[in-house]
């Protein structure tokens, strides 16, 4: 398997511009994460999903960010507008529904000039 | 509430143990995990401990939990530059709960 998969693994953008950040789970994981990391706050919960349904999105910061779920094998994470706050590495995870083990991508690094 | 503190920096020479710790508050904690990141890389899962468990020990890494004391620690046998990370501590809490809250995480430095 190849694991979680993201993209893009770098981006630059302007203050101003909407961002998508994409992400694929491991087969047969119906469970998925998005999580945001900075030096300041450390690692955050943003939203998960099981089996392509929002459950808990108390951690998603405003209205700017927004994540969808279209089918089991893809989820977007988008903000719109940037701000350079939003500037983080964001993780994607996802999990088997009977296991007990979450599994991180390597990571989006987004700068917001 | 939930909080995971952990130390932010640990330095330790080549071939001696490393001890990594971690306190939480949350006495529903079910599983806790560490996790390993390397610079620019995600986060790599060592190893978790159910909460009825003392100890769990996986070739050089040795979980023990101290469920009185709500204290996590991580041991690293023979310690190699290549163990220099970033380890995270993380919890669940709460039964079929799927939430993670991870410390600051605690950087490794192996020195040669």
């Amino acid at each position: 398997d190849a694991g979680v998969i993201q993209s893009p693994r770098h981006e630059v953008t302007e203050m101003g511009q909407e961002v998508t950040l994409r992400c694929k789970p491991i087969s047969g994981h119906d469970y998925l994460f998005w999580y945001r990391q900075t030096m300041m706050r450390g690692l955050e919960l943003l939203i998960y999903f099981n089996n392509n349904v929002p459950i808990d999105d108390s951690g998603m910061p405003e209205d700017r960010f927004s994540a969808k779920m279209p089918n089991a094998s893809f989820s977007t994470l988008k903000i719109q507008p940037s701000e350079p706050r939003d500037s983080a590495v964001y993780f994607c995870a996802s999990r088997a529904g009977g296991g007990n083990e979450q599994f991180f991508g390597p990571g989006t690094r987004l700068t917001v000039l | 509430g939930e909080d995971v503190e952990q130390s932010l920096f640990l330095s330790v020479r080549e071939g001696d143990s490393s001890v990594i710790n971690c306190t939480y508050t949350d006495s529903s904690s079910t599983y806790l995990y560490w996790y390993k990141q390397e610079p620019g890389a995600g986060l790599q899962l060592l190893t978790y401990i159910f909460s009825n468990m003392d100890m769990k020990q996986d070739q050089r890494l040795t979980v023990l939990l101290n469920k009185k004391d709500k204290h996590l620690s991580l041991r690293i046998a023979d310690t190699q530059t290549g163990d220099s990370a970033i380890y995270f501590c993380a919890e669940i809490t709460g039964a079929g709960s799927y939430q993670l809250t991870f410390g600051k995480g605690t950087k490794l430095s192996v020195i040669p």
